[in-house]
């Protein structure tokens, strides 16, 4: 069965950083581009990033550029998002999803909260 | 980037009732085009991919349709677990843009 289980997420201040972590099962991860998507509370989904199977090629929305690392590390079968420079618009449920056609797994989500 | 829409942003309706959702897309996406379904405190479940193709144990209720700029999604006869809120996505690009959303509530 495949699993995606993201941790990591807190409340953070204005300006501080967290890493959010994401645990793959149950498939290959090895064959599969993942992403990082968000929602924030009430509203949307928006993509922000992707990285390649075998990280040579990540994406970066607008909104997080310059500020968020997108990472994995197929050893431990694991993804990451270094998040940096955090803002109060980055309060979201933090979402990693497995890029089959297009996105067909997705983890239960990890709250981030950004405020003083 | 390529903008995404979609209407309605609400529609309400009938258990049984035949429904559409349209999602437009700012320049071609070819047939690039997914919809996902999504209940309150849930991650969003893929439905359709590839405009017209049902992921697997998706009832065939379901179907979309479309190509190029306009698409749609339609529940033929609606069944109380569709009451949730509809995302059209394109993936024609790396910036995997997703329409606002659509809630299907009660009437």
């Amino acid at each position: 069965e495949v699993q995606l289980v993201e941790s990591g997420g807190g409340l953070v201040q204005p300006g501080g950083s967290l890493r959010l972590s994401c645990a793959a099962s149950g498939f290959t991860f090895t064959d599969y581009t993942m992403n990082w998507v968000r929602q924030a509370p009430g509203k949307g989904l928006e993509w922000v990033s992707y990285i390649s199977s075998s990280s040579s090629t990540t994406y970066y929305a607008d909104s997080v550029k310059g500020r968020f690392t997108i990472s994995r590390d197929n050893a431990k079968n694991s993804l990451y998002l270094q998040m940096n420079s955090l803002r109060d618009e980055d309060t979201a449920v933090y979402y990693c999803a497995r890029e089959g056609i297009p996105f067909d797994y997705w983890g239960q989500g990890t709250l981030v909260t950004v405020s003083s | 980037d390529i903008q995404m829409t979609q209407s309605p942003s609400t529609l309400s309706a009938s258990v049984g009732d035949r429904v559409t959702i349209t999602c437009r897309a700012s320049q071609s996406i070819s047939s690039w085009l997914a919809w996902y379904q999504q209940k309150p405190e849930k991650a969003p479940k893929l439905l359709i991919y590839s405009t017209s193709t049902l992921d697997t144990g998706v009832p065939s209720r379901f179907s979309g349709s479309g190509s190029g700029t306009e698409f749609t999604l339609t529940i033929s006869s609606l069944q109380p677990d569709d009451f949730a809120t509809y995302y059209c996505q394109q993936y024609n690009t790396y910036l995997f843009t997703f329409g606002p959303g659509t809630k299907v509530d009660l009437k």
